[in-house]
């Protein structure tokens, strides 16, 4: 069974401050990991599909590095705004199989 | 920018009564998906469908839940006789070169 876990559960931070969290996956069988920003009654927003080692990837202020040989990604979003608060989701890709979701990190940003 | 579209976004419905979920993946994708979250629970993949056939389903996805593709383009997720645990909200997503695009969910909530 694949298991893809995030941490934290939640999070609340200060607008302005910068943040990160953390997906671990298996690291055999690696195809792609996904990000995805998910507000509560609306579609899961794909922000990154991320498939080289090493890979650092960028929208605005959100970012995203890969770690395929040790099994983890990290995500970052820098000076935080109320705006970015959701529930951020990874997926695991193995290539021949459908996504492996984590439960996602909840941010919370308060003005 | 095509979206993957669900109805209807919320279903109350009483425990034993057959629910059909209805889904209109992008058009020029080939696979199509089904995924459900149990509230506080992580994103669990259900059943995936290709060339008008299942092609991977997962242990939830037993003999109370079925898909069709009736009409080439609603992608249709039914479930049999509603449990209370099959309250949870479903969505559906389809992919293609690029990955993977969802809908915005429906809420089934059992009585």
């Amino acid at each position: 069974i694949l298991n893809v876990e995030q941490s934290p559960q939640s999070l609340h931070v200060q607008e302005g401050d910068s943040t990160n969290f953390t997906c671990s996956f298996p690291s055999s069988n690696f195809y792609a990991l996904h990000w995805y920003r998910w507000e509560t009654a609306k579609s899961p927003e794909a922000l990154f599909v991320m498939t080289l080692n090493g890979d650092e990837k960028k929208k605005g202020r959100i970012s995203a590095t890969l770690n395929t040989k040790e099994g983890y990604s990290y995500l970052y979003i820098k000076g935080s705004q109320p705006e970015d608060s959701a529930t951020y989701l990874c997926a695991f890709n193995p290539g021949n199989t459908p996504l492996v979701f984590g439960k996602g990190t909840r941010l919370s940003v308060i003005a | 920018e095509p979206e993957v579209t669900q109805t209807p976004s919320h279903q109350v419905t009483q425990m034993g009564q057959e629910v059909i979920l209805r889904c209109v993946p992008i058009s020029n994708h080939l696979y199509f998906y089904w995924y459900r979250q149990i509230l506080g629970q992580k994103v669990e993949f259900l059943v995936s469908f290709y060339n008008n056939e299942i092609s991977e389903k997962s242990e939830i996805f037993d003999d109370q839940f079925s898909v069709e593709r009736p009409d080439g383009s609603n992608f249709t997720l039914k479930i049999r006789s509603t449990k209370l645990e099959d309250s949870a909200m479903y969505f559906c997503a389809s992919s293609g070169l690029y990955g993977y695009t969802f809908g915005s969910g429906t809420r089934l909530t059992v009585v």
